[in-house]
């Protein structure tokens, strides 16, 4: 069966500092990684997405994710933090070989302080 | 971009009334919809899986009689909560993903109030 963990609850950094947000999946076949980041009261806006080729994932708003087959791991990075990227933070994961749905993380409120 | 749309985005109603939320894809056609719920500082369950011209797909634990929905064209699903009821209330977000694409498409979402 598929399933993602986000280990942290909430991550708190300064702004100007770099940030990351875990995320570890387990999937039969192969995956198809995503980050997704929520406003309150608002849906999901795509963030970045791993299907195949090079680890690392460049995305919106200066994301990056990258992609650790051997520890099953796809972590959101940003080099310098925004107050403005204070939201919630979604890992997704889609078995290639289980369907189309998107199996969601417990998301990580990400609370960047000026 | 691909757009998804969402209606209403707030709903309050009253305990045993039935609630419809709209769906559509405005500028791709989905021959799959996916119905999430998502509760208080929680992550997104899926609900169902609503394939267009057929009965949708449940997750276990969900009722599909009374989560129903129907997905009558390529560009609109709708989810109705019949008989709804304060435990019912929630954050309800549905997604579409665009034919050949990977990236699932998202609503704003529909907060649902039930009195």
């Amino acid at each position: 069966a598929q399933s993602v963990a986000q280990p942290e609850d909430q991550v708190n950094v300064a702004e100007g500092n770099p940030l990351t947000v875990k995320c570890t999946y387990s999937v039969s076949g192969n995956p198809y990684l995503f980050w997704y980041v929520q406003y309150p009261n608002r849906g999901l806006q795509f963030l970045l997405k791993y299907i195949t080729g090079d680890n690392l994932v460049k995305g919106s708003y200066g994301f990056e994710a990258e992609f650790n087959k051997s520890q099953t791991s796809f972590h959101l990075k940003k080099p310098s933090a925004l107050v403005s990227d204070s939201a919630l933070y979604f890992c997704a994961v889609r078995d290639d070989q289980a369907g189309t749905a998107l199996i969601f993380g417990k998301g990580t409120t990400l609370s960047v302080s000026s | 971009g691909a757009v998804v749309s969402q209606h209403p985005s707030w709903v309050i109603c009253k305990s045993g009334t039935s609630v419809k939320i709209e769906c559509r894809s405005l500028d791709f056609q989905a021959t799959t919809m996916f119905w999430y719920r998502q509760f208080p500082k929680q992550s997104l369950m899926l609900m169902a899986t609503s394939n267009e011209g057929s009965k949708a797909t449940y997750e276990q634990g969900v009722e599909k009689d009374k989560f129903l929905i129907n997905h009558a064209s390529l560009t609109l699903s709708t989810l109705t909560v019949t008989s709804a009821h304060p435990e019912d209330s929630s954050f309800y977000i549905c997604s579409a993903r665009d034919r050949g694409a990977t990236p699932l498409h998202f609503g704003n979402g529909t907060r649902l109030t039930v009195t």
